[in-house]
């Protein structure tokens, strides 16, 4: 079945504790990308990828980082996580560029104390 | 930076009446998408429009894109209670086709 897969999908964490959220697609996709949802915010790029070993900032990447080393993997680091990041991530994949459908993972909802 | 905003951003309706979300971005959109959220899940793909004054339909939904490219809606009629749920329209970036702005989303709420 294609799809996206992100884990954990919840997570409790403290401030400063380092912590990294899995995303990884079946699709063989080329372009990937990170959200974080908030209320009355809508969707937010944190970051995306076009290709292995491609990546670039989106809207909101301050306390992010990403890596693709591998296509179908797109994981999403946070160094020293802090409240402001208590939110819902969502991975997404398309086929090309951000122009095409975007296939979403289920989501990760974390929390920072 | 490019803002592109929903309205409006929550809207209750009784089963069997129309609903419309409307799409307004600060710039010129090469195409716009459309995307629906189920409470507890993920946003999944509704349209895309691509031409100037496009108008798609999908059942009871209706896409329409603008002349000027800057705005869209989606109109549906006889609202079910299956259609609950946060739907938000996208367009690539105007700093580069490579991003993606969603808007700020319009949640609908139908009574039975």
């Amino acid at each position: 079945e294609a799809q996206v897969t992100q884990n954990p999908r919840y997570l409790i964490t403290v401030t400063g504790k380092k912590l990294t959220v899995t995303c990884s697609q079946n699709m063989n996709h080329e372009y990937m990308s990170w959200y974080r949802q908030d209320p009355g915010l809508g969707l937010r790029q944190i970051y995306y990828s076009m290709n292995v070993e491609v990546t670039d900032k989106g809207d909101v990447p301050e306390g992010y980082k990403v890596s693709r080393k591998e296509k179908r993997n797109f994981p999403l680091i946070l160094e020293s996580p802090s409240p402001n990041q208590t939110s819902l991530y969502f991975c997404a994949s398309s086929l090309g560029f951000s122009g095409e459908t975007q296939y979403f993972g289920p989501g990760t909802r974390l929390l920072v104390l | 930076g490019q803002q592109v905003m929903q309205i409006p951003q929550y809207q209750h309706v009784q089963e069997g009446e129309d609903f419309t979300t409307y799409c307004n971005s600060s710039t010129t959109l090469s195409n716009i998408q459309w995307y629906k959220q189920r409470p507890g899940g993920h946003p999944v793909f509704l349209i895309q429009l691509v031409k100037s004054g496009e108008v798609k339909k999908q059942k009871r939904l209706t896409f329409q894109f603008g002349e000027a490219k800057k705005n869209s809606s989606l109109h549906i009629t006889a609202t079910q209670t299956t259609d609950v749920g946060t739907y938000f329209c996208a367009g690539p970036g105007n700093t580069g086709f490579q991003k993606l702005v969603f808007g700020t989303g319009t949640r609908l709420l139908v009574s039975p």
